[in-house]
């Protein structure tokens, strides 16, 4: 079983708004967590890195967000772009030095 | 600074055969890693070089290896390939060791744009 869930698995929103994604996972001991986002045939690039400690940290109209009680992390997108159009990706690193990747969630934006 | 490169960017093989795929990481990186993309997988680690040494490995079969230069320049190789061989193979590298499998701090890992395989 995966331990990194992301969802929704896709979304649609209408360029302008705002749009949250979540992350949920299972590894335990925690390091930190990622939140990367993927271009269509592109490579990933890395919005966000949290540690335990960290509750939320920003990238311009990206915030994330970080519940490590629940094992519960948010993407916040404000005010949309048709540049978001992506796919985005949570990274979960555990204290074995393994990386869990979630399946992503696919955004398009819309004119 | 010029970012990760990888080449072939496009590759069509049939099934059987084997191939190579190269990755130049950012001036001054001395880790590279390596991991397969697929639609029903996600992102999954193949295996991380350190030094000219494989540091780490994930849970593929031995017809995957790879190998590091002394220019940090690394390739992977995948042997008698299988329809389930096609992805995007990502090469990512970063300063230090041990980030492909979950760095405690708060390093950035650097992605090339892949390698798309396709095995018919």
């Amino acid at each position: 079983k995966n331990q990194v869930e992301q969802s929704p698995q896709s979304l649609i929103i209408l360029e302008g708004k705002n749009c949250t994604l979540q992350c949920n996972y299972t590894v335990s001991p925690f390091s930190n967590l990622r939140w990367y986002k993927q271009d269509t045939g592109r490579g990933p690039v890395s919005l966000t890195i949290m540690t335990f400690s960290e509750n939320t940290k920003s990238n311009g109209r990206y915030t994330a967000t970080l519940d490590a009680d629940t094992k519960q992390s948010s993407l916040h997108i404000t005010a949309s772009q048709l540049s978001d159009s992506a796919s985005y990706i949570c990274v979960v690193s555990g204290d074995d030095y393994k990386l869990s990747f979630g399946a992503g969630t696919t955004v398009t934006v819309r004119a | 600074k010029a970012g990760v490169t990888q080449t072939p960017r496009y590759l069509i093989k049939t099934r059987g055969q084997q191939v190579t795929l190269s990755c130049s990481p950012i001036s001054g990186h001395r880790s590279v890693s390596w991991y397969q993309q697929t639609p029903g997988q996600g992102l999954q680690f193949l295996f991380e070089y350190f030094s000219e040494t494989q540091r780490n490995k994930g849970n593929f079969p031995g017809r995957f290896s790879g190998r590091q230069f002394s220019n940090s320049r690394s390739e992977m190789n995948v042997s008698t390939l299988e329809l389930g061989d096609s992805a995007l193979y990502l090469c990512a590298s970063n300063l230090a060791p041990g980030l492909a499998v979950g760095g405690r701090g708060q390093e950035t890992q650097y992605f090339g744009p892949g390698t798309r395989l396709l095995v018919l």
